[in-house]
């Protein structure tokens, strides 16, 4: 199975500084099919995940540009720019390249 | 609008069945890839099983240790999908998540197993 290890585990970050998670597969997430099937997710309190970038790097219908998706092969990052209060909660990556599809084990979002 | 609405759940004796069922609406269910997730206490998110449209012949994928005790079925014409779980074990206490591939995610339903 693929394992995805994401740092940090949890991140204190001030209103309007950015923040940056980091996500790493054990194997790489590029398909035969050329695309790279790597997602990021927000869960916020007592709510379901919801999707913000698809595809390593694409921005979710009505996502802020505050959000941005990189990288490739093994290493991805999110990076969230003028963090603002409606930000905080739990941060995942997902891949759906490789059966069994995987999660991380999230990071946590605080404002300072 | 999409909406997907997951029911069925409730508190469940170990060794017995459920049947979760997710009613969807707002997109064309009919060649959506729908899956089914959990979160677990400690939140930690698993995904569980995943089956294909018609054109990919409804094929089948599931985590290896819910195989032969998880089932996922779809019904295009509810526009609904279903997880049976047979033979429920107290680990598989978590938040149960139907989702369409392209992104979305119901709210979620709680199974608890406890005797």
């Amino acid at each position: 199975d693929v394992v995805m290890t994401q740092t940090p585990v949890s991140l204190s970050v001030s209103l309007g500084n950015q923040a940056s998670i980091s996500c790493r597969s054990s194997q790489s997430l590029l398909h035969s099919d050329g695309n790279t099937y790597l997602s990021w997710y927000l869960q916020k309190p007592g709510q379901s995940p919801q999707l913000l970038i698809y595809l390593a790097s694409n921005r979710f219908s009505g996502v802020s540009n505050r959000f941005s998706g990189s990288g490739s092969g093994t290493d991805f990052t999110l990076k969230i720019s003028r963090v603002e209060p409606e930000d905080l909660g739990v941060y995942y990556c997902f891949q759906h390249t490789h059966l069994p599809l995987t999660f991380g084990s999230g990071t946590k979002l605080e404002i300072k | 609008e999409v909406q997907l609405v997951e029911t069925g759940g409730g508190l469940v004796q170990p060794g017995n069945s459920l049947k979760l069922s997710c009613a969807t609406s707002g997109f064309t269910f009919s060649t959506a890839w729908m899956n089914w997730i959990r979160q677990t206490p400690g939140k930690r998110l698993e995904w569980l099983a995943q089956i294909e449209d018609k054109s990919n012949n409804y094929f089948i994928s599931y985590l290896e240790s819910v195989k032969g005790r998880f089932t996922i079925s779809r019904d295009d014409s509810k526009s609904s999908v279903y997880l049976q779980m047979n033979n429920l074990k107290e680990e598989d206490t978590a938040i149960y998540y139907c989702t369409w591939s392209s992104g979305y995610w119901g709210q979620g339903v709680m199974v608890t197993v406890s005797s």
